[in-house]
C-alpha cells in the first residue's frame, strides 16, 4: 500500500521552461511534505519542504504547492536548468518523523 | 560533504557471506536512520535509532539483518547470509533541516 505516489516515472522539459512534478498521498496524518533530488551513485539531497498547515513554500527557483483537500502536492522548477536533470522523490513525514518516499520521477532537461 | 559518512561506498559479496556497513554522522545527532533503495523504487525505511536505542524496525528487516549504535554516534548494519535480493543501495541519514533528513552517499551492495 503506497502512501506516497508519483505516477509519472519520467518527464522531459526544455531548458528555460517550467518543470512541474506531481505527487499524491493517502495519509491525512502526514505533517510535513518534502522533495529530494538524487543523482546516480549519490544519496538523496533535500530540496524543499512544506508544513501541512501551509499551501505554498518558495526557495529560489523551487516552489512547492500543497493541496490538502486533494491530497496532492507539486514541485515547480523555473526556469529549468541542465543541472536539474535528476530523479526527484516526493516524501512525507508522519508524527514519528519517519519519512516515506514515493518511487521518484526522472527529470530530463533538454537543451 | 553531506555530513554523513558511509563506508564502504561499494561492496560486492558472494551469496551466503556476511557483510557489515558503517555510518558516521559528522556531528552529534540524536536520531539516525537506515534506508534501502532498489532500482526503480524510492528509499524504503529499515530502522532508526534515538541515541543508542533502536526504536523501530521495518518488516523489511528480516532476522538476517541487525543494526547497532553502541555509543549513540556511529552505527553499523550487518546482513548475515546475504541473498541476491539484498542487492541495493543502503542509505544512512541523520536529522536535517525543515523536517527532512541529511543522507550519506550510501553503500552499494551487489550480491553475486
Amino acid at each position: 500500500d503506497q502512501q506516497v505516489k508519483q505516477n509519472s516515472p519520467s518527464l522531459s522539459v526544455q531548458e528555460g521552461r517550467i518543470s512541474i512534478l506531481n505527487c499524491d498521498y493517502t495519509n491525512s496524518m502526514f505533517d510535513y511534505f518534502l522533495w529530494y533530488k538524487k543523482y546516480p551513485a549519490e544519496g538523496p539531497t533535500f530540496l524543499i519542504s512544506i508544513s501541512s498547515i501551509k499551501d505554498k513554500n518558495e526557495d529560489g527557483r523551487f516552489t512547492v504547492f500543497l493541496n490538502k483537500s486533494a491530497k496532492h502536492l507539486s514541485l515547480h522548477i523555473v526556469p529549468s536548468q541542465p543541472g536539474d536533470s535528476a530523479v526527484y522523490f516526493c516524501a512525507a513525514s508522519d508524527r514519528d518523523d519517519k519519512i516515506i518516499f514515493g518511487k521518484g520521477t526522472r527529470l530530463h532537461i533538454l537543451p | 560533504d553531506t555530513g554523513v559518512s558511509q563506508d564502504p561506498r561499494h561492496k560486492i559479496t558472494k551469496r551466503g557471506q556476511n557483510v557489515t556497513f558503517r555510518c558516521d554522522p559528522i556531528s552529534e545527532h540524536n536520531r539516525l536512520y537506515w534506508y534501502r533503495q532498489t532500482l526503480g523504487q524510492g528509499p524504503e525505511f529499515l530502522t532508526y535509532f534515538q541515541n543508542e536505542a533502536q526504536l523501530e524496525k521495518s518488516r523489511l528487516l528480516s532476522d538476517r539483518f541487525s543494526a547497532e549504535r553502541p555509543k549513540g554516534s556511529f552505527s553499523t548494519l550487518e546482513i548475515q547470509r546475504t541473498e541476491q535480493g539484498d542487492s541495493a543501495m543502503y542509505l544512512c541519514a541523520r536529522e536535517g533541516r525543515m523536517g527532512g533528513y541529511t543522507f550519506g552517499s550510501g553503500t552499494r551492495l551487489t550480491v553475486v
